[in-house]
């Protein structure tokens, strides 16, 4: 199976941009979602698809992709956006479908 | 309102067996493939396992296979993980999660539950 790969963490001034990113094989045949996860609770998905935000998602938080690198942006990034995001996609490089998840990059806003 | 909620954690011994379950509600559940999830203590996410809508389809992370196995009850709107052969890698964190496929390319987990801890100890 693939492996998806995150920097392990990033931090980022109140009110700036900043970038999170995903690099996996996997990449190239599907979309990366996003979920993100503080401490205690469970997982929340936050972008999906090209670049789609469920209800309730701020509009600071979106998606791209290009090749085997899926990003997750977010603009203008505020207190309660600190947290561990993780990308997740399907794989079917080996042989059954699975699904993999990258090892998560923990966000601090200073 | 759409919700999961897990139950039937706990400690066990290794080598013993657990069996945990996933409620659903607000949803309709036999239309949705749904996952296991799990994370061991201080670590990150790591799919289990998942099962189609009809449940004819299952699928397992290799750490998992062969000791843990998949099911769901439809009538019940209940989703399951026999878990045998249990070791203390397998303390964690079990999350069950609605699925969703759109076009074959677009692959997400829009539901979660809250959780529910076993923990693998003598």
């Amino acid at each position: 199976s693939s492996e998806l790969t995150q920097d392990p963490a990033v931090s980022v001034a109140l009110g700036q941009t900043v970038r999170i990113t995903c690099q996996g094989d996997s990449l190239r045949s599907y979309y990366a979602s996003w979920y993100q996860q503080k401490p205690g609770q469970a997982p929340v998905l936050v972008i999906y698809g090209k670049n789609n935000r469920p209800s309730g998602i701020p509009d600071r938080f979106s998606g791209s992709s290009s090749g085997n690198t899926a990003s997750l942006t977010i603009t203008g990034a505020q207190a309660e956006d600190e947290a561990d995001y993780y990308c997740n996609s399907r794989d079917s490089s080996g042989n059954h479908p699975e699904v993999v998840f990258g090892g998560g990059t923990k966000l601090t806003v200073l | 309102e759409v919700q999961l909620v897990e139950s039937g954690g706990g400690l066990v011994q290794p080598g013993g067996s657990l069996r945990l379950s996933c409620a659903a509600s607000g949803f309709t559940f036999s239309s949705y493939a749904m996952s296991w999830v799990r994370q061991a203590p201080g670590k990150g996410l790591e799919w289990v396992s998942a099962i189609s809508g009809s449940g004819g389809s299952t699928y397992y992370a290799d750490s998992v296979k062969g000791r843990f196995t998949i099911s769901r009850d439809n009538s019940k709107n209940t989703l399951y993980l026999q878990m045998n052969s249990l070791r203390a890698e397998d303390t964690a964190v079990y999350y069950c999660a609605k699925e969703s496929v759109v076009r074959g390319v677009i692959y997400y987990m829009d539901v979660w539950g809250k959780g529910t801890t076993v923990t693998v100890s003598s």
